[in-house]
């Protein structure tokens, strides 16, 4: 069975330092990965995904993601984060060989970066 | 831009009523999802289509049920309300149905539905 943990509930940085958001999955078969950002009162956005090769990955509005297949994490990062980077960030992951993209989500970290 | 619509932002309903909650998507994907949201839970999946008329249990389906009568639109049913149905309930939708894909959910702004 796919499963996704994200360890923080919450996650505290202050403007201009670097974030990492923590994710570690697993899968019977290769992972497909994805994170996704909810600002408050809004749908998930999506923000990057790992399907294969390079294991960073870059997406939206600045942020990157390093696949570790060893110690089966992904987790999400950005050099500078940014107020208005604030918001709940979801992991979801999915087994290549599973059948209709069902997706796995993990519980969320929420990102408080304070000016 | 791919969107996806919800019908209702909000709503508020008593036990016992029957609920509908309608998505749409432009897109023209042949996938389509609903998950309901709650805190520390994260997402978990209700149901999924892959195709009209076509539909599959996800992890949590029990008092729910769908309906995809045309492509564009999934229709969550709660046919009888209860309290611990009081969500945030989130529709997506995706493009291929091969098993394959390396396609991503699209997801629509949520409703957010609370049962008196």
């Amino acid at each position: 069975a796919q499963s996704v943990a994200q360890p923080e509930d919450q996650v505290n940085v202050a403007e201009g330092n670097p974030l990492t958001v923590k994710c570690t999955y697993s899968v019977s078969g290769n992972p497909y990965l994805f994170w996704y950002v909810q600002y408050p009162n809004r749908g998930l956005q999506f923000l990057l995904k790992y399907i294969t090769g390079d294991n960073l990955v870059k997406g939206s509005y600045g942020f990157e993601a390093e696949f570790n297949k060893s110690q089966t994490s992904f987790h999400l990062k950005k050099p500078s984060a940014l107020v208005s980077d604030s918001a709940l960030y979801f992991c979801a992951v999915r087994d290549a060989y599973t059948g209709f993209q069902k997706l796995v989500f993990g519980t969320g970290t929420r990102l408080l970066v304070s000016p | 831009d791919v969107k996806v619509t919800q019908s209702s932002r909000y709503l508020v309903k008593r036990t016992g009523e029957k609920v509908f909650l309608e998505c749409v998507q432009d897109m023209d994907h042949e996938n389509m999802f609903w998950y309901r949201q709650d805190p520390g839970l994260g997402l978990r999946l209700i149901y999924f289509s892959y195709d009209v008329k076509m539909k599959e249990k996800g992890d949590i389906p029990e008092g729910y049920s769908v309906s995809r009568e045309k492509k564009e639109r999934f229709s969550l049913i709660l046919e009888s309300a209860s309290t611990n149905q009081t969500s945030m309930y989130l529709c997506a939708s995706s493009l291929s149905s091969d098993l394959t894909s390396k396609e991503t959910q699209y997801f629509g702004p949520g409703t957010r539905l609370l049962v008196l």
